[in-house]
């Protein structure tokens, strides 16, 4: 069956450090590919999205490839700050199922 | 903002007894979701909706039931509470974006049972 995998945290980065929080997944077909991000307290907020295959989602300096090759939607960020500390969720979705897969979640920590 | 909102937002309850959650939407979206959050597990689905009186089980079902009535609203219920249903609890709708679609989640129930 379908399945999301993400690297375990947490992770915890300086400001302004470098992010990249891995992502692989496995599905029949050609799933769209997320990323939701959940504050303290509060429900998941979708972060950004790919439908195809080498497609890039972006928003809030996030970005995140759709490599269907390496089965991988990693997320990065060039730059972090103390705000962006949350958990972050890959997950999938394949037409026709109606369902939506999310991985376990990883924790990120930024620390001014 | 999907415009949904889940009550109760944090409930304590015995176990044994019953419990229902309602979440309600305001944009007349089809489908609609309940999710359990747990730490390890991420978020696992309970049961979706794909229309009024149109249910189907996820992953984690057992003890848990649905109805949906109305467009609007999605009631979960679990009928005799047990301390392995302690949980936050969301609800969410998928909406078509283009040709894909997207889901939007409310900001969660939080329940304990003792």
């Amino acid at each position: 069956g379908n399945s999301v995998t993400q690297m375990e945290g947490p992770v915890t980065l300086s400001e302004e450090a470098f992010l990249t929080i891995n992502c692989t997944y496995t599905a029949t077909g050609y799933p769209s590919l997320f990323w939701y991000v959940q504050y303290p307290g509060e429900g998941l907020q979708l972060l950004l999205k790919a439908t195809k295959a080498d497609d890039k989602g972006s928003n809030k300096g996030f970005e995140a490839t759709y490599r269907k090759e390496t089965t991988s939607f990693h997320l990065e960020k060039g730059s972090v700050q103390v705000s962006d500390s949350a958990v972050y969720f890959c997950a999938l979705y394949t037409s026709g199922t109606y369902k939506y897969i999310f991985g376990t979640g990883t924790r990120l920590k930024v620390l001014a | 903002d999907a415009g949904i909102t889940q009550s109760p937002r944090h409930k304590v309850t015995e176990t044994g007894t019953p419990v229902t959650l309602r979440c309600h939407q305001t944009e007349n979206h089809r489908y609609m979701y309940w999710y359990r959050q747990d730490p390890g597990h991420g978020l696992r689905l309970i049961h979706y909706s794909y229309g009024v009186k149109d249910t189907d089980k996820g992953e984690v079902s057992d003890g848990y039931s649905v109805s949906r009535s109305k467009t609007e609203d999605f009631l979960l219920t679990l009928e005799s509470a047990t301390s392995s249903q302690t949980s936050v609890y969301f609800c969410a709708i998928s909406t078509r974006d283009g040709s894909s679609y997207e889901q939007y989640f409310g900001p969660g129930t939080r329940l304990t049972v003792t």
